[in-house]
């Protein structure tokens, strides 16, 4: 149990456009779900916290006209990197939260050229 | 500030030998977790030990909590090859007035077990 799952894995895009990545939890549901990215040999950051229903919850620094999160219903969350540049190139991974534990999706490796 | 800080950055054992990696963290916490990450791949969750807890254990994994000295160890025993993967910590705490826990990473923990 407890499956999060996302898509793409892998997406190359040109600069400029913009790329959305799934998260679903599989098997629950979730009333949170977070959106992390990690640079290379470095650790997870979090960039946003997304209720359902609701606006999601930014970190300082992200910007949330770049990074759209929709989370529409309870086993869905959409990230949209608008607008992409070589610089958000980055793994991004999500997790979603039934309760304390987090379990997180296997990451999308994004590559803006 | 960042919570979890894992020493050392990076372990290289022989197989059958125990790692021991740890962290430490800042500010008050509701729990704290350890994951698992392969190489490009997704976070596995390990443990979790509460803030009123002590130790905790899981198969070849023991995990111990000092509130006190805000820090956390995690041992795994009879290591094998397939041990092989940084090891993160995270430390919960419940944000004022929200319903679930914000995490924060730690910046891992390269273990390697050679064979």
């Amino acid at each position: 149990g407890a499956v999060v799952s996302q898509h793409p894995s892998r997406v190359i895009c040109k600069s400029g456009t913009s790329v959305k990545i799934e998260c679903r939890s599989l098997d629950f549901q979730a009333t949170t779900m977070f959106w992390y990215r990690q640079f290379p040999k470095q650790s997870l950051m979090l960039m946003a916290t997304s209720n359902e229903g609701s606006k999601a919850t930014y970190e300082q620094g992200v910007e949330k006209d770049k990074f759209l999160i929709n989370h529409a219903s309870l086993t869905l969350s959409t990230l949209t990197v608008t607008s992409a540049h070589p610089e958000d190139s980055s793994f991004y991974i999500c997790s979603a939260s039934p309760a304390d534990e987090q379990y997180f999706g296997p990451g999308t490796r994004l590559t803006v050229t | 500030s960042q919570q979890g800080e894992e020493d050392p950055q990076a372990l290289s054992i022989q197989e059958g030998e125990n790692a021991t990696m740890n962290c430490s963290y800042k500010t008050s916490i509701n729990n704290l977790q350890w994951y698992r990450q392969n190489s490009g791949r997704g976070l596995v969750h390990l443990i979790l030990i509460r803030s009123n807890e002590r130790e905790k254990h899981s198969g070849r994994l023991r995990v111990t909590l000092d509130t006190s000295k805000k820090s956390s160890s995690l041992l795994i025993t009879a290591s094998r090859a397939a041990d092989t993967a940084s090891y993160f910590c995270a430390t919960a705490y419940r944000r004022r007035g929200g319903s679930n826990y914000k995490l924060t990473f730690g910046k891992g923990t390269l273990l390697t077990v050679n064979p």
